[in-house]
């Protein structure tokens, strides 16, 4: 069965204190590993796509990463501003971009 | 530039009555999504359509319809709502050639 795990569920941090976030998929015929941010009472926000193991992929302070079996959304140096839920999701419907979603992980970032 | 745009922002239900959700997008993508979300749990897919026409069930239909009958409009229909449909429901829609995602700001029901 295709699955997609993120942990932690909750993540508090300092400012500047960085960290990293994971989403372990198990996805027959994976065709892109999706990032997204998503602020309290709207939508999710498109962040990155990352194809093959071994991609990186950078904006401001955050960098995801991709191996055969998980990616890591790597925060570094974040602001307050940086608060959000941020979801991963794998495209397991081909080119029908079919997606399935994590639970997400709160990020709190306190000044 | 609009984007994805749903209506209405928030809806309150009996049990038993129905209602559409509205989404339509000004970006001529051809593919269109429908998610709910609920607490603690991950989007979960209801209907996708690749176009005009065509349309298909995704992880979670039971309980809903929808139909595409122009590139712009993908709405979805509740005929009997339950509590169970409490959620917040989310449109998407893509471009051809692309596989990102582009997100509504959703729509908040609950069914009491």
């Amino acid at each position: 069965e295709d699955q997609v795990t993120q942990s932690p569920e909750a993540l508090r941090l300092q400012e500047g204190e960085s960290s990293s976030l994971n989403c372990s998929y198990t996805v027959s015929g994976l065709r892109g590993l999706f990032w997204y941010r998503q602020d309290p009472g709207k939508g999710p926000e498109f962040l990155f796509t990352l194809y093959s193991a071994g991609e990186e992929k950078e904006k401001e302070r955050l960098k995801a990463t991709l191996t055969k079996k998980e990616s890591f959304l790597h925060i570094t140096a974040p602001k307050p501003e940086d608060s959000a839920t941020y979801l991963c999701a794998a495209n397991y419907g081909g080119a029908t971009n079919k997606l399935i979603f994590g639970t997400g992980t709160l990020l709190a970032v306190q000044p | 530039n609009a984007g994805v745009t749903q209506t209405p922002k928030f809806r309150i239900l009996k049990i038993g009555q129905s209602m559409t959700l509205q989404c339509t997008q000004d970006m001529n993508h051809n593919y269109m999504y429908w998610y709910r979300q609920d607490p603690g749990m991950g989007l979960k897919l209801i209907y996708y359509s690749v176009g005009a026409g065509i349309t298909d069930k995704g992880e979670v239909p039971n309980g809903y319809n929808v139909s595409r009958s122009t590139t712009e409009d993908f709405p979805l229909r509740l005929e009997l709502a339950a509590p169970s449909q409490t959620s917040v429901y989310f449109c998407a829609s893509s471009p051809p050639g692309e596989d990102i995602q582009y997100f509504g700001a959703g729509t908040r029901l609950s069914v009491l």
